[in-house]
């Protein structure tokens, strides 16, 4: 599969603050997806991008798909302790037949 | 609404087993598709499925294979286990093939010792 580059590897943040992260990759995508995932559970979905340039928001989150179409970030805005968890980025595109390519996730760990 | 299940939850082997894991879609997903996800990585596509065909696989050997049923559930199969067989594996279902937009299952943990 293609290979996605994400950053930061892990955050360490107070609640409160908002964060970044992103996701690049060296091929084209059709689609970008953002999954958060808790330990010994599979990937929740947070937010799908279907189109280059294309910000989409949902609550506190909000998601761009790169007009490049080999990036995309995720933003989360007042974070909260319940944010903690890994967060994926997952890149389709048709050449794969729509399967995802997973980056490595971010860990997000926030403080009280 | 039901989401993606997964049976067994957990799962203890020994080298050289088989093992079957199965997977039943959201009400009105036909396509599945199959991950492992090792600890530390992100998940890795195994298999897609779509109206009981094979549509996509990833590169896994062959000891790897799947199929899916009429009602669009669909097992996986791992003959001939090994110790880096251990991961958490994922289903997942989508309402078409071709449709990018995936919603995950909670996984099987598969331990092989």
């Amino acid at each position: 599969g293609q290979q996605l580059n994400q950053s930061p590897q892990s955050m360490f943040i107070q609640e409160g603050e908002d964060v970044s992260m992103n996701c690049t990759s060296s091929s084209i995508f059709n689609t970008w997806l953002w999954y958060k995932q808790d330990p010994g559970e599979g990937p929740v979905l947070l937010i799908a991008l279907y189109k280059a340039g294309e910000l989409t928001s949902n609550g506190r989150l909000t998601a761009q798909f790169g007009i490049t179409r080999k990036d995309s970030f995720l933003n989360i805005s007042a974070s909260i302790p319940s944010d903690v968890g890994i967060y994926f980025c997952a890149g389709a595109n048709s050449n794969s037949g729509y399967a995802l390519n997973f980056g490595k996730g971010t860990s997000l760990l926030v403080t009280p | 609404d039901a989401g993606v299940t997964q049976s067994p939850t957990h799962l203890i082997k020994t080298r050289g087993q088989h093992v079957t894991l199965r997977c039943s879609p959201i009400s009105g997903h036909k396509s599945v598709s199959w991950y492992q996800q090792v600890l530390g990585q992100g998940p890795q596509f195994i298999f897609q499925y779509y109206e009981k065909e094979e549509r996509g696989r990833g590169n896994f050997p062959d000891r790897f294979s799947a199929r899916q049923f009429p009602n669009y559930s669909s097992e996986l199969n791992v003959n001939a286990l090994l110790l880096g067989d251990s991961a958490l594996y994922l289903c997942a279902s989508s309402l078409e093939v071709g449709q990018e937009t995936q919603y995950f299952g909670p996984g099987t943990r598969l331990l092989v010792l």
